[in-house]
């Protein structure tokens, strides 16, 4: 089973607002990664992690790897419909890679 | 295109029928790794491979799925006498030598029934 908490499990904003969503554990990981998943697709990757501290940007995306590196965020700033769909946090350690059951994003323009 | 690719990307079958699907990874890649996705779950291991070695098994995966990367480069994985709790997604991913960025292909739905 999961081994991730990723929350909020979902959320419904407007258009042009800002988003969080952050995965929790109880297990140290070496690396974090945020896919965004659309329906009938495969997880696509938008955001790798590598050290404790790290703060990374991919335009309107912002993810931290934590301090205790047991939790990781993903910020979207100023939403548009197109980023509606299922985020993923993945935890990797030692080639284990492990996801979060997913924060559920809807946008309404 | 040089990403992961699956096939079929639809397979629906009889309840005790064998399914085989295929996974190509990037051609770099050393790892690959099968995932199983339901709805509203984020996908679970079942495998993970470095290039021809099977080094991990989840429990999720019984008796009546195998995998196998014969040289290293694709793979296929094997399910036997299909059960209708065997629909799922089955997600292949594959990453480098570095072993940390992990891309997907599309999945390959299958529907048992």
């Amino acid at each position: 089973g999961q081994q991730l908490n990723q929350s909020p499990q979902s959320m419904f904003i407007q258009e042009g607002e800002d988003v969080s969503m952050n995965c929790t554990s109880s297990s140290i990981f070496n690396t974090w990664l945020w896919y965004k998943q659309d329906p009938g697709e495969g997880p696509v990757l938008l955001i790798a992690l590598y050290k404790a501290g790290e703060l990374t940007s991919n335009g309107r995306l912002t993810a931290q790897f934590g301090i205790t590196r047991k939790d990781s965020f993903l910020n979207i700033s100023a939403s548009i419909p197109s980023d509606v769909g299922i985020y993923f946090c993945a935890g990797l350690v030692n080639n284990d890679m492990r996801f979060g059951a997913g924060t559920r994003l809807t946008v309404k323009p | 295109d040089t990403g992961v690719s699956q096939n079929p990307r639809h397979k629906i079958t009889k309840r005790g029928q064998n399914v085989t699907f295929r996974c190509d990874p990037i051609s770099e890649h050393n790892r690959l790794y099968w995932y199983r996705q339901t709805l509203g779950q984020g996908p679970e291991f079942l495998t993970y491979f470095q290039n021809e070695a099977q080094l991990e098994k989840s429990r999720l995966l019984s008796d009546r799925f195998s995998a196998e990367r014969p040289k290293g480069s694709f793979s296929t994985l094997e399910i036997q006498r299909t059960e209708q709790g065997d629909s799922a997604m089955y997600l292949c991913a594959s990453s480098g030598q570095g072993g940390t960025e992990a891309f997907f292909g599309q999945g390959t739905r299958l529907t048992v029934v």
